[in-house]
């Protein structure tokens, strides 16, 4: 069970728009920075998010990263058949065991 | 720009310990403000993480493997390493090690190299 709570799976067509949410607590999300990865079958995870809504130099606008309270969204516009893949968020954990968390993830199908 | 590389065993049995090593290229491990990490993901799971290092030598592990593992960092080969003791069939994963920012974003990231724990 992750600390962080995502569905499982989200679909949409080719062109649509489709939005993630990744749901914590005070102790994580809602005190600290959110990032999202995107993970294509067989590959190493890919920074698309950080610090919540900033995108590293070469990711599209078409995804997008916000945050409100302790919980955070990615969004996909104009999806392509390219997008389908696992979406993971993570954050810092300030418990008492302070640690690196993650979502269980969330499969993105593009029909 | 930076890449990072993970090396060692493929297999490794029960009960033993599981090393791991990071070559960092294109840049000094030492300069900037990193996190070295470590993170596992099983077959078809979701990812965990292990710990990591700070360029000053300071570590932090995940409270549920932090019994057994240990980070560490060697500044001359631009190279740092997990070991994961008493490892089980559990165990058995694909390994990233992957550069951190202080706000705790991963990039960039290794290939990836699995580990299989069996005797």
């Amino acid at each position: 069970q992750s600390v962080l709570t995502q569905p499982p799976s989200v679909s949409a067509a080719p062109g649509q728009k489709v939005t993630i949410s990744c749901s914590g607590s005070s102790s994580n999300i809602g005190n600290n920075y959110v990032s999202w990865y995107q993970q294509l079958p067989g590959t190493a995870p890919k920074l698309l998010i950080y610090d919540n809504n900033k995108r590293p130099s070469g990711i599209p606008d078409r995804f997008s990263g916000s945050k409100s309270g302790t919980s955070a969204t990615l969004g996909i516009t104009g999806l392509q058949t390219g997008d389908e893949a696992d979406y993971y968020c993570g954050t810092w954990d300030s418990s008492l065991s302070a640690h690196v968390v993650f979502g269980g993830g969330t499969k993105l199908t593009v029909l | 720009q930076v890449q990072l590389q993970e090396s060692g065993p493929g297999l490794v049995k029960p009960s033993q310990t599981l090393s791991l090593t990071c070559t960092v290229s294109g840049g000094s491990i030492s300069s900037g403000s990193y996190y070295w990490s470590w993170i596992r993901q099983p077959a078809g799971k979701g990812l965990e993480w292990i710990g990591r290092i700070y360029t000053s030598g300071s570590t932090n592990y995940n409270p549920s493997l932090k019994s057994r593992v240990t980070i560490s960092v060697d500044t001359s080969k631009n190279q740092f390493s997990l070991k994961l003791s008493s490892v089980t069939a559990a165990d058995t994963a694909v390994y990233y090690c992957a550069r951190a920012r202080p706000t705790c974003w991963f990039d960039p990231w290794g290939q990836g190299t699995l580990v299989t724990v069996s005797s």
